[in-house]
C-alpha cells in the first residue's frame, strides 16, 4: 500500500540544538501531519497542514516548533531550540480523506 | 480529552482465542476508526465504523459503534500471535485533527 517515509529513524542531539526532522509522504496526498508518541504510550496529536497552511496544532505544539513543505519536497517537523521533553518518537502521516497513512517513526534522543 | 474509557490497558491471551476491546468517547462524532501499531512500526488503519452503522466486519475483526452511549469495540476472532499489538480508537475533532484514544497492548502468546 502507500509509504510513507521518515527520515532519520533514530536523531540523537544535545538540548539546545535544532533539529529537523524529514517525511515524506505518500505523493497525491493533501493533508499532513506530526504525532508524538512517548514510550508507546498514547499517540498525541501536534499539528496538521493543508495547502502550504497550519491548519490545526495542539498545545504540544510549541513556539519552539514549526512545519513546511516547501514546493512539495519533504514535509518537515523543525525544533529550536530542543529541550528534553522533546525526547520521543514523531510520526507523521499523510492522508487525502479520513484514513491517515503513517511512517515509522523517527526516535528523537535529546540529551 | 474527547476520549473516557480508555485509558492504556494490558490484554495477554492465547492464540485462537477472542477478545473484544472497548473504547468510549465524550463528544459527538460520525465515525470511529480503529488502528493498529505494530512494535517499531506507525499505526495503520484496520477497520473504520460510521454511526449509520451499527457493525462493520473485515475478516476476523468486527467493530461496532453505539453512538447513544458514545462507545465503540473492536472484537478480533481467533487470534494469531501476528495479532500482537497497540490497538487505539480514534476519532475526528475539528477539521482534520484525528485524535487517538489511549491505546490497548494486546499480547497473543502462540
Amino acid at each position: 500500500g502507500p509509504k510513507v517515509l521518515q527520515i532519520p529513524s533514530h536523531q540523537i542531539i544535545d538540548m539546545g540544538q535544532m533539529v529537523t526532522l524529514n517525511c515524506d509522504p505518500v505523493s497525491n496526498h493533501l493533508y499532513f501531519y506530526w504525532y508524538k508518541q512517548i514510550l508507546g504510550q498514547q499517540m498525541e496529536f501536534l499539528v496538521n497542514f493543508y495547502n502550504g497552511k497550519v491548519m490545526e496544532k495542539s498545545k504540544l505544539f510549541k513556539d519552539q516548533f514549526s512545519v513546511e513543505r516547501p514546493d512539495g519536497s519533504y514535509f518537515t517537523l523543525k525544533i529550536q531550540p530542543t529541550a528534553l521533553e522533546d525526547s520521543a518518537v514523531y510520526f507523521c502521516a499523510s492522508s487525502l480523506g479520513e484514513r491517515l497513512f503513517f511512517g515509522h517513526g523517527t526516535k528523537l534522543s535529546v540529551l | 480529552s474527547q476520549w473516557g474509557e480508555e485509558n492504556l490497558q494490558a490484554l495477554s491471551i492465547q492464540e485462537g482465542e477472542d477478545v473484544t476491546m472497548n473504547c468510549s468517547y465524550k463528544t459527538y462524532t460520525t465515525v470511529v476508526q480503529w488502528y493498529r501499531q505494530k512494535s517499531g512500526k506507525g499505526p495503520a488503519l484496520i477497520i473504520l465504523i460510521r454511526s449509520n452503522e451499527r457493525e462493520k466486519r473485515s475478516g476476523r475483526l468486527r467493530a461496532t459503534l453505539d453512538t447513544s452511549s458514545q462507545s465503540s469495540s473492536l472484537s478480533i476472532t481467533g487470534t494469531l500471535a501476528t495479532d500482537t499489538a497497540v490497538y487505539f480508537c480514534a476519532t475526528f475533532s475539528g477539521s482534520w485533527q484525528l485524535i487517538f484514544g489511549s491505546g490497548t497492548q494486546l499480547t497473543v502468546m502462540p
